[in-house]
This record gives C-alpha cells, sequence and structure tokens, in this order.
C-alpha cells in the first residue's frame, strides 16, 4: 500500500460525458501528479501540483483540467469524452525527502468510454 | 527536452539474469529511477541512482553513469513473478520543473519456466 488512494478505481461512461477522478496524496506530502496511460503505452504525464498551485503542465488536452485543494486532495476533470480517452489514470504524490523525490502511485482509475 | 530510450520487450528463462537498459538525454538530471509494473497496477519503486556506480538490493541492481547518460537494471535468480513491465524514469530539477520524473515506454520482461 502506496498510501495514495485513488477513486473511482473502475468508471465506464459514454462520449461526451464528462467525469471527475480523486486522488488523496501521501499524508504529509505537498505534490500530486497525474499520469494517463493507455493501453500498451507509456506513463504519460498531464499535470502536477504543488501545495495547492499548478507547477507543471505535460501533455494535457484542454478538454481535461485540474486542481489540487487546500487539504491537498486532488481532482482530475475529463469533459467531452472521446473514446480514446479510455485509459488508466494515475495519481502519485512525491515524497518530501527531497533527495530522492520518489513517486508513490496510487492504484489508479481505469475509465472505459463507450 | 527530455528522451529516454529502453528496449519494448525482453525475454529470460527462470533463474537466468537480464540486464535492461535505459538510456536518457536530459539537461537537468538528478537522479534515476526504477520501476515495476504489474499490468493493470500501480508502478513499484525499484531503486534510485543519483551518483555514477551500482546499487544493489537483493536481487535487483541498478547502475549509472552520467557521463554516458546510460543506466541499466540487472536481475538475478528470475522468477515467474518477475515478469512485468520495467519502467526508467529520469528526475528533472530544471525550473518550474522542479523534481519531476520522466518515464520511458518501459520494456516488458517475459519469464518463461
Amino acid at each position: 500500500d502506496s498510501g495514495v488512494t485513488q477513486t473511482p478505481k473502475h468508471l465506464i461512461t459514454a462520449t461526451g460525458q464528462r467525469v471527475t477522478l480523486r486522488c488523496s496524496p501521501r499524508s504529509g506530502d505537498l505534490s500530486v501528479y497525474w499520469y494517463q496511460q493507455s493501453l500498451d503505452q507509456g506513463l504519460q504525464f498531464l499535470i502536477q501540483y504543488y501545495n495547492g498551485e499548478e507547477r507543471a503542465k505535460g501533455n494535457i488536452l484542454e478538454r481535461f483540467s485540474a486542481q489540487q485543494f487546500p487539504d491537498l486532495h486532488s481532482e482530475l476533470n475529463l469533459s467531452s469524452l472521446e473514446l480514446g480517452d479510455s485509459a488508466l489514470y494515475f495519481c502519485a504524490s512525491q515524497g518530501r525527502d527531497r533527495t530522492t523525490g520518489e513517486l508513490f502511485f496510487g492504484e489508479g482509475s481505469r475509465l472505459t468510454v463507450l | 527536452g527530455q528522451n529516454i530510450d529502453q528496449p519494448t520487450e525482453m525475454t529470460a528463462t527462470e533463474g537466468a539474469i537480464v540486464q535492461i537498459n535505459c538510456t536518457y538525454q536530459t539537461s537537468g538530471f538528478n537522479g534515476l529511477f526504477w520501476y515495476q509494473q504489474h499490468a493493470g497496477e500501480a508502478p513499484t519503486f525499484l531503486s534510485y541512482n543519483v551518483l555514477d556506480g551500482l546499487e544493489e538490493k537483493g536481487r535487483f541492481s541498478s547502475f549509472l553513469s552520467r557521463s554516458k547518460g546510460y543506466s541499466y537494471l540487472l536481475l538475478k535468480e528470475l522468477q515467474m513473478k518477475d515478469s512485468a513491465s520495467y519502467l526508467c524514469a529520469v528526475r528533472d530539477d530544471r525550473g518550474s520543473t522542479l523534481g519531476r520524473l520522466y518515464f520511458g515506454r518501459g520494456t516488458q520482461l517475459t519469464v518463461w519456466p
């Protein structure tokens, strides 16, 4: 158990819909990352937050948005869903030990768009 | 930017030794990670190198050469449960991407009996 909690674990929805994925980082970790992993693809970086502020943006579509709240949990919003958005979405929190910066991953949210 | 390359697939037999290579190009290098990911599961941390040399942890070892932009993960006494994808990740500490990890596409290792 990494200490990072993601909900829901599985989600099935239709094209054009909107979903929200939720992540609670490990206790004490300030930094949250979101990654997308499609079938047979590597981890694609979407966005990073640090203590409530956006820190870095990757290849995140305009239809996607995210935020980190004062209690440090984060939400990833995916709208106008397309078939190609079907993927595993991972959240990771970064350890406060800045000598390594190890990432601790949640179990992921598997999104299926039909 | 970052460019991380690793082989797509490798196979080996139980009890053997396998070496998974990773090459990278990055401007703000501050460490290299190896993660293991079983299908449909979360990546889990295996090893971390920031200085040149070999880090050993049980059956797994990881090597880094910063001057060559090269690392490898060595797995000894392979077991069936080692069948997984192995992800090489580089930490980049430049400016606004402080501490961000960039991942390679992963090497799918299959261990045969």
